[in-house]
């Protein structure tokens, strides 16, 4: 398997509090990209870091990039109600044609 | 803003009947994918597509499926003989390039359901 395990699997956080999803992967990649998906919903994009970056901010969101780990992570800061989802990486790797591979995903709840 | 549409929402078949899944991608984007999530799993890759012919495909594209641009706007996945185990949510994606290996953007996804 291209695509590591998620963690944690589950995430359970007060209104305010930050969020830390985790990521890893196993072979070289171009980018790592990270999507959101509301229950039952289709999957939005959130951010994408390329392999000779290493960190990237979009207002709430930080990604990093640890690409000697292998490793990428998500901070969600001041989180809301509304950002209770589940949230999943997903790796492009080189000469694969575009395509993402998805990790197991992070289910993120977040009390009011 | 463009999206990425699919039709119908929610799919209810017999196991062994055809299924077609309708998929509209943004109008300017070149290239075309089909991903499918299984209840409680993760997101699997199923089928790329450009230039009106198949880029890559996993080893879950069987025979069994098969991918179609009719016009200059659908993008359909056709199932052909539905199994209990195709039973999932199917998501579309587009891209406008994966040279510089850009952001896909999906659409809400099709249930399907094979009884």
């Amino acid at each position: 398997s291209q695509q590591g395990e998620e963690d944690p699997q589950a995430l359970s956080i007060q209104e305010g509090e930050n969020a830390t999803m985790n990521c890893s992967y196993k072979t070289s990649i171009n980018n790592l990209q990270w999507y959101r998906q509301n229950s039952g919903r289709g999957l939005v994009h959130l951010i994408l870091i390329r392999s000779n970056e290493r960190e990237k901010h979009s207002g709430r969101l930080r990604v990093t990039l640890d690409t000697s780990k292998k490793s990428s992570s998500l901070l969600i800061t001041a989180s809301r109600a509304a950002d209770t989802a589940s949230y999943f990486c997903a790796t492009v790797f080189y000469n694969q044609g575009g395509k993402l591979i998805f990790g197991q995903g992070t289910e993120l709840s977040v009390k009011p | 803003e463009p999206e990425v549409t699919q039709t119908p929402s929610h799919q209810v078949t017999q196991m062994g009947q055809e299924v077609i899944l309708r998929c509209v991608p943004i109008s300017n984007h070149l290239y075309f994918y089909w991903y499918r999530q299984i209840l409680g799993q993760k997101v699997e890759f199923l089928v790329s597509f450009y230039n009106n012919e198949i880029s890559e495909k996993s080893e879950i594209f069987d025979d069994q499926f098969s991918v179609e641009r009719p016009d200059g706007s659908n993008f359909t996945l056709k199932i052909r003989s539905t199994k209990l185990e195709d039973s999932a949510m199917y998501f579309c994606a587009s891209s406008p390039s994966w040279r510089t290996y850009n952001e896909q953007f999906f659409g809400p996804g099709t249930r399907l359901t094979v009884l």
